[in-house]
């Protein structure tokens, strides 16, 4: 069984752009969360879908925005790309909301904004 | 609101030292407890948990008591190895009013073992 894909691996911009990452979970979870992973803040949620909806939002500014197919997997997107917005970002799957218990991690995308 | 609280590193320990990764926290409710860890390149993995007051999660060696009185989350092995070398993130899921549950980390204590 696959784990939880995540692309690209790394990726390198400049302040101002946009950026578009890809989460695809393990084979039959629905549930997709996001977390950002900083040496300063640590890891923090950014947020969660279930069944093409945000269930589940934390503290960031509109510029973070996501969102989830039919098939569960997802996208994040990053707009008007800030040097603070460099970091790892992780996707995680389960198999429904709540399940948080049982949570697969991919490896995540290192974002450099240069 | 929740909130998790692990020790700084880094911590550096020579094989088969005794390792103790504080860990406290507060959160509303009865929340569950994690330690996951984080190997060089790689994403989380869940290393045990305890969900409810008392409960002992193991694995790998590793073990941690999930302490009500103290709202603690200890980790600890009694000989650690090289290949202990990680990351370790302590965690804890809780209800924070409603039936949106979060994932809530500290922000990691990296543990290099030397030979």
């Amino acid at each position: 069984k696959a784990g939880v894909t995540q692309t690209p691996r790394y990726l390198i911009k400049t302040r101002g752009q946009q950026v578009t990452l890809s989460c695809s979970p393990i084979s039959g979870h629905r549930s997709v969360s996001w977390y950002q992973q900083t040496p300063g803040q640590g890891l923090q949620f950014l947020f969660e879908y279930f069944s093409e909806t945000q269930r589940n939002k934390g503290n960031f500014p509109g510029r973070f925005s996501g969102r989830q197919f039919s098939n569960s997997r997802s996208e994040m997107n990053v707009s008007t790309l800030e040097l603070g917005d460099s970091a790892l970002y992780l996707c995680a799957s389960s198999l429904g909301p709540g399940a948080l218990e049982k949570l697969f991690f991919g490896s995540g995308t290192q974002l450099s904004v240069l | 609101g929740n909130s998790v609280t692990q020790m700084e590193g880094p911590v550096t320990l020579s094989e088969e030292a005794f390792l103790t990764i504080n860990c406290t926290y507060t959160a509303t409710g009865y929340p569950s407890l994690f330690w996951y860890v984080q190997y060089p390149g790689e994403g989380l993995q869940l290393l045990l948990k305890a969900t409810k007051a008392d409960d002992k999660g193991s694995n790998k060696g590793f073990e941690a008591t999930y302490r009500k009185e103290t709202t603690s989350f200890h980790l600890e092995k009694g000989s650690v190895q090289v290949s202990d070398s990680a990351v370790y993130f302590c965690a804890l899921i809780s209800n924070s009013g409603g039936s949106n549950y979060k994932l809530t980390f500290g922000k990691g204590t990296l543990l290099t073992v030397n030979p």
